[in-house]
Protein backbone atom coordinates (compact mmCIF):
# COMPACT_ATOMS: atom_id res chain seq x y z
CA UNK A 1 0.00 0.00 0.00
CA UNK A 2 1.18 3.65 -0.84
CA UNK A 3 -1.04 5.13 1.55
CA UNK A 4 -1.62 8.86 0.57
CA UNK A 5 0.40 10.07 -2.34
CA UNK A 6 0.45 13.64 -3.46
CA UNK A 7 2.35 15.52 -7.05
CA UNK A 8 4.16 17.02 -7.15
CA UNK A 9 6.14 17.74 -4.59
CA UNK A 10 8.03 20.57 -5.60
CA UNK A 11 5.81 23.77 -7.39
CA UNK A 12 7.24 27.23 -8.72
CA UNK A 13 4.45 29.56 -9.44
CA UNK A 14 4.18 33.35 -10.93
CA UNK A 15 1.00 35.38 -9.65
CA UNK A 16 -1.69 34.61 -11.76
CA UNK A 17 -0.83 31.02 -13.17
CA UNK A 18 -3.68 28.26 -12.52
CA UNK A 19 -2.49 24.69 -11.26
CA UNK A 20 -3.66 21.52 -9.88
CA UNK A 21 -2.55 19.48 -7.12
CA UNK A 22 -3.03 15.96 -6.93
CA UNK A 23 -3.95 13.52 -4.02
CA UNK A 24 -4.79 9.83 -4.21
CA UNK A 25 -5.52 7.25 -1.79
CA UNK A 26 -5.50 3.71 -1.79
CA UNK A 27 -6.72 2.82 1.96
CA UNK A 28 -10.26 2.66 0.69
CA UNK A 29 -10.96 6.23 2.93
CA UNK A 30 -14.06 7.81 2.54
CA UNK A 31 -13.44 11.15 3.59
CA UNK A 32 -10.32 12.85 2.26
CA UNK A 33 -8.98 16.25 3.19
CA UNK A 34 -7.11 19.43 1.57
CA UNK A 35 -4.92 21.24 4.41
CA UNK A 36 -2.35 23.69 3.99
CA UNK A 37 0.78 24.24 6.55
CA UNK A 38 2.25 27.77 7.30
CA UNK A 39 5.26 28.59 10.08
CA UNK A 40 3.62 29.55 13.29
CA UNK A 41 0.18 28.82 12.14
CA UNK A 42 -0.24 24.68 12.28
CA UNK A 43 -2.72 22.97 9.56
CA UNK A 44 -5.60 24.60 8.67
CA UNK A 45 -8.52 23.02 7.01
CA UNK A 46 -9.37 24.60 3.05
CA UNK A 47 -11.28 21.83 1.90
CA UNK A 48 -12.87 18.40 2.56
CA UNK A 49 -14.66 15.52 1.16
CA UNK A 50 -16.73 13.54 3.40
CA UNK A 51 -17.65 10.70 0.77
CA UNK A 52 -17.33 10.95 -3.07
CA UNK A 53 -19.62 13.14 -4.86
CA UNK A 54 -19.74 16.01 -1.73
CA UNK A 55 -17.52 18.46 -1.08
CA UNK A 56 -17.35 21.26 1.76
CA UNK A 57 -15.20 24.57 2.88
CA UNK A 58 -13.10 24.60 5.31
CA UNK A 59 -11.44 27.37 7.30
CA UNK A 60 -9.65 28.95 4.77
CA UNK A 61 -11.25 28.14 1.44
CA UNK A 62 -11.13 31.74 -0.92
CA UNK A 63 -8.56 31.13 -4.05
CA UNK A 64 -9.32 27.48 -4.26
CA UNK A 65 -11.28 24.71 -5.77
CA UNK A 66 -11.52 20.68 -4.91
CA UNK A 67 -12.72 18.12 -7.03
CA UNK A 68 -13.43 14.40 -5.49
CA UNK A 69 -12.76 12.70 -8.86
CA UNK A 70 -14.11 8.98 -7.58
CA UNK A 71 -13.41 7.76 -3.84
CA UNK A 72 -9.51 7.57 -4.64
CA UNK A 73 -8.93 10.88 -5.64
CA UNK A 74 -9.09 14.37 -4.49
CA UNK A 75 -7.65 17.26 -6.29
CA UNK A 76 -6.93 20.86 -5.44
CA UNK A 77 -6.92 24.00 -7.78
CA UNK A 78 -5.46 27.40 -7.93
CA UNK A 79 -6.61 29.46 -10.67
CA UNK A 80 -5.03 32.42 -9.93
CA UNK A 81 -2.05 31.50 -7.79
CA UNK A 82 -1.22 34.61 -5.18
CA UNK A 83 2.07 34.86 -3.21
CA UNK A 84 -0.28 34.12 -0.19
CA UNK A 85 -0.51 31.26 -1.30
CA UNK A 86 2.98 30.14 -1.23
CA UNK A 87 2.41 26.99 1.90
CA UNK A 88 3.15 23.55 1.76
CA UNK A 89 0.13 21.90 0.87
CA UNK A 90 -1.18 18.31 2.97
CA UNK A 91 -3.90 15.91 1.69
CA UNK A 92 -5.17 13.20 4.46
CA UNK A 93 -7.84 10.86 4.36
CA UNK A 94 -9.78 9.13 6.49
CA UNK A 95 -12.12 5.85 7.00
CA UNK A 96 -15.34 7.34 8.30
CA UNK A 97 -16.26 4.99 11.32
CA UNK A 98 -13.04 3.35 12.12
CA UNK A 99 -10.66 5.63 14.99
CA UNK A 100 -10.47 8.78 13.75
CA UNK A 101 -6.85 8.60 11.87
CA UNK A 102 -6.21 10.72 9.59
CA UNK A 103 -3.49 9.34 7.10
CA UNK A 104 -1.28 12.34 5.92
CA UNK A 105 1.14 12.61 2.40
CA UNK A 106 4.35 14.10 2.14
CA UNK A 107 2.88 17.44 0.87
CA UNK A 108 3.87 19.39 -2.03
CA UNK A 109 5.87 22.59 -1.23
CA UNK A 110 4.38 25.60 -3.41
CA UNK A 111 6.16 29.13 -3.98
CA UNK A 112 3.98 31.88 -5.94
CA UNK A 113 6.47 34.61 -7.04
CA UNK B 1 -10.02 32.56 16.33
CA UNK B 2 -7.68 30.20 17.57
CA UNK B 3 -9.68 27.44 18.79
CA UNK B 4 -6.80 24.92 20.29
CA UNK B 5 -3.61 26.42 21.78
CA UNK B 6 -0.85 25.28 22.12
CA UNK B 7 2.97 26.06 24.16
CA UNK B 8 5.91 25.93 23.63
CA UNK B 9 6.50 27.22 20.07
CA UNK B 10 9.93 24.95 20.92
CA UNK B 11 11.56 22.95 23.27
CA UNK B 12 15.14 21.82 23.70
CA UNK B 13 15.19 18.85 25.95
CA UNK B 14 18.58 16.50 26.98
CA UNK B 15 18.72 12.91 26.09
CA UNK B 16 16.82 11.22 28.91
CA UNK B 17 15.02 14.00 30.10
CA UNK B 18 10.84 14.79 30.15
CA UNK B 19 9.48 16.46 27.29
CA UNK B 20 6.24 18.66 27.98
CA UNK B 21 3.90 20.17 25.44
CA UNK B 22 0.42 21.86 26.47
CA UNK B 23 -2.55 22.58 24.89
CA UNK B 24 -6.08 24.33 25.55
CA UNK B 25 -9.23 24.33 23.60
CA UNK B 26 -12.31 26.45 23.54
CA UNK B 27 -15.01 24.26 22.33
CA UNK B 28 -16.45 21.93 24.84
CA UNK B 29 -18.20 19.96 21.92
CA UNK B 30 -14.63 18.58 20.96
CA UNK B 31 -14.41 14.56 21.39
CA UNK B 32 -11.12 13.32 20.16
CA UNK B 33 -7.67 14.92 20.93
CA UNK B 34 -5.06 13.62 19.23
CA UNK B 35 -1.23 14.38 18.62
CA UNK B 36 0.82 14.44 15.63
CA UNK B 37 4.35 14.13 15.09
CA UNK B 38 6.03 15.40 11.99
CA UNK B 39 9.81 15.15 10.91
CA UNK B 40 10.98 17.79 8.22
CA UNK B 41 10.24 16.64 4.67
CA UNK B 42 7.13 14.93 6.00
CA UNK B 43 3.50 14.53 6.98
CA UNK B 44 2.32 14.76 10.06
CA UNK B 45 1.97 10.76 11.23
CA UNK B 46 -0.75 10.25 14.40
CA UNK B 47 1.46 9.72 17.85
CA UNK B 48 -1.70 9.47 19.96
CA UNK B 49 -4.70 10.30 21.12
CA UNK B 50 -7.64 10.51 23.75
CA UNK B 51 -10.99 10.91 24.56
CA UNK B 52 -12.39 13.24 27.19
CA UNK B 53 -13.94 10.30 28.88
CA UNK B 54 -10.59 9.33 30.50
CA UNK B 55 -7.98 11.39 32.32
CA UNK B 56 -4.96 9.89 31.25
CA UNK B 57 -3.92 7.61 28.34
CA UNK B 58 -0.08 5.98 27.92
CA UNK B 59 1.81 4.45 24.94
CA UNK B 60 5.10 3.43 25.59
CA UNK B 61 7.28 6.61 26.46
CA UNK B 62 4.68 8.87 25.70
CA UNK B 63 0.97 10.01 27.41
CA UNK B 64 -1.84 12.16 27.02
CA UNK B 65 -2.72 13.87 30.27
CA UNK B 66 -6.16 15.33 29.98
CA UNK B 67 -8.27 17.57 32.01
CA UNK B 68 -11.63 17.71 31.00
CA UNK B 69 -12.74 20.91 33.75
CA UNK B 70 -9.75 22.78 32.83
CA UNK B 71 -10.09 22.15 29.02
CA UNK B 72 -6.93 21.34 28.64
CA UNK B 73 -4.36 18.25 27.34
CA UNK B 74 -0.71 17.48 27.05
CA UNK B 75 1.52 15.43 26.00
CA UNK B 76 4.74 13.43 27.75
CA UNK B 77 7.85 11.97 26.33
CA UNK B 78 9.42 10.23 29.22
CA UNK B 79 13.14 9.65 28.30
CA UNK B 80 13.30 11.82 25.50
CA UNK B 81 15.49 10.53 22.59
CA UNK B 82 17.57 12.32 19.79
CA UNK B 83 15.11 10.69 17.06
CA UNK B 84 11.79 12.38 19.04
CA UNK B 85 13.20 15.38 17.58
CA UNK B 86 10.27 16.60 15.27
CA UNK B 87 7.41 19.15 15.33
CA UNK B 88 4.35 18.02 17.51
CA UNK B 89 0.87 19.38 16.81
CA UNK B 90 -1.65 18.56 19.27
CA UNK B 91 -5.44 18.85 17.76
CA UNK B 92 -9.08 18.57 18.57
CA UNK B 93 -12.03 17.14 16.42
CA UNK B 94 -15.60 17.20 16.93
CA UNK B 95 -15.70 15.79 12.88
CA UNK B 96 -13.18 17.56 11.49
CA UNK B 97 -9.73 18.39 13.20
CA UNK B 98 -8.73 21.60 14.20
CA UNK B 99 -5.10 21.96 15.13
CA UNK B 100 -2.55 23.56 17.51
CA UNK B 101 0.62 25.59 16.05
CA UNK B 102 3.13 23.30 16.42
CA UNK B 103 6.29 23.20 19.15
CA UNK B 104 9.48 22.33 17.24
CA UNK B 105 11.19 19.90 20.27
CA UNK B 106 14.62 19.22 20.14
CA UNK B 107 16.43 16.54 22.45
CA UNK B 108 20.14 16.74 22.68
CA UNK B 109 22.67 14.03 22.99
Amino acid sequence: NAGVTQTPKFQVLKTGQSMTLQCAQDMNHNSMYWYRQDPGMGLRLIYYSASEGTTDKGEVPNGYNVSRLNKREFSLRLESAAPSQTSVYFCASLFTGGNNEQFFGPGTRLTVL
Amino acid sequence: QQQVKQSPQSLIVQKGGISIINCAYENTAFDYFPWYQQFPGKGPALLIAIRPDVSEKKEGRFTISFNKSAKQFSLHIMDSQPGDSATYFCAASKGKLVFGTGTRLLVSP
